[in-house]
């Protein structure tokens, strides 16, 4: 079973706070994502890492910042949270395969993010 | 453009009926996955495929790789209400994509007790 946790589970904040949402693995994983996803639809990757020092912008543009310090842990950061932020975040890791990239990733719970 | 079409978008169904869900593309992926989300939490890694005309089994759930690895099926036989969730189709490419996988639509399926 994957070891990918996310903290908060649920957040409710107001317009212009700045929020951090956490993410961190116990697997030894290189590679981390986050994904933006509405209920019942499609993910949406929004940052990746490839390991420590190294991030990139995934394919949906989003206002939000990555780092990546430490190989576990891989924190999101809004500055200043509005409504259109409010989304469901699902954070995930990977590794490299023996025989090449598989592609299988492992899901955190997610943090569902409401801006009022 | 969607590079992973995924269908039915929803399936409603009663229980011990059997169903399959379609992940169709025009690009060739070097693996694919299979997920099963539930409400409120995370995706579920359910099966793997990475060559061309695979089949796996997974009890009542069978996994099938097109031959020219563009596409994909899942035929659950005998659905059961814990069946129902969100089932997503996720491609993994090399080159610039190496790493990344593409997600279809997702299917949401209903099992009816």
């Amino acid at each position: 079973e994957a070891d990918i946790y996310q903290t908060p589970r649920y957040l409710v904040i107001g317009t212009g706070k700045k929020i951090t949402l956490e993410c961190s693995q116990t697997m030894g994983h290189d590679k981390m994502y986050w994904y933006q996803q509405d209920p019942g639809m499609e993910l949406h990757l929004i940052h990746y890492s490839y390991g420590v020092n190294s991030t990139e912008k995934g394919d949906l543009s989003s206002e939000s910042t990555v780092s990546r310090i430490r190989t576990e842990h891989f924190p999101l950061t809004l500055e200043s949270a509005r409504p259109s932020h409010t989304s469901q975040y699902l954070c995930a890791s990977s590794e490299l395969g023996l025989a090449g990239p598989l592609g299988e990733q492992f899901f955190g719970p997610g943090t569902r993010l409401t801006v009022l | 453009t969607q590079l992973l079409e995924q269908s039915p978008q929803f399936l409603s169904i009663q229980e011990g009926e059997n169903l399959t869900v379609y992940c169709n593309s025009s690009s060739v992926f070097s693996s694919l996955q299979w997920y099963r989300q539930e409400p409120g939490e995370g995706p579920v890694l359910l099966v793997t495929v990475v060559t061309g005309g695979e089949v796996k089994k997974l009890k009542r759930l069978t996994f099938q790789f097109g031959d020219a690895r563009k596409d994909s099926s899942l035929h659950i036989t005998a659905a059961q209400p814990g069946d129902t969730g969100l089932y997503l189709c996720a491609g993994a490419r090399g080159g610039t994509s190496y790493g990344k996988l593409t997600f279809g639509q997702g299917t949401i399926l209903t099992v009816h007790p």
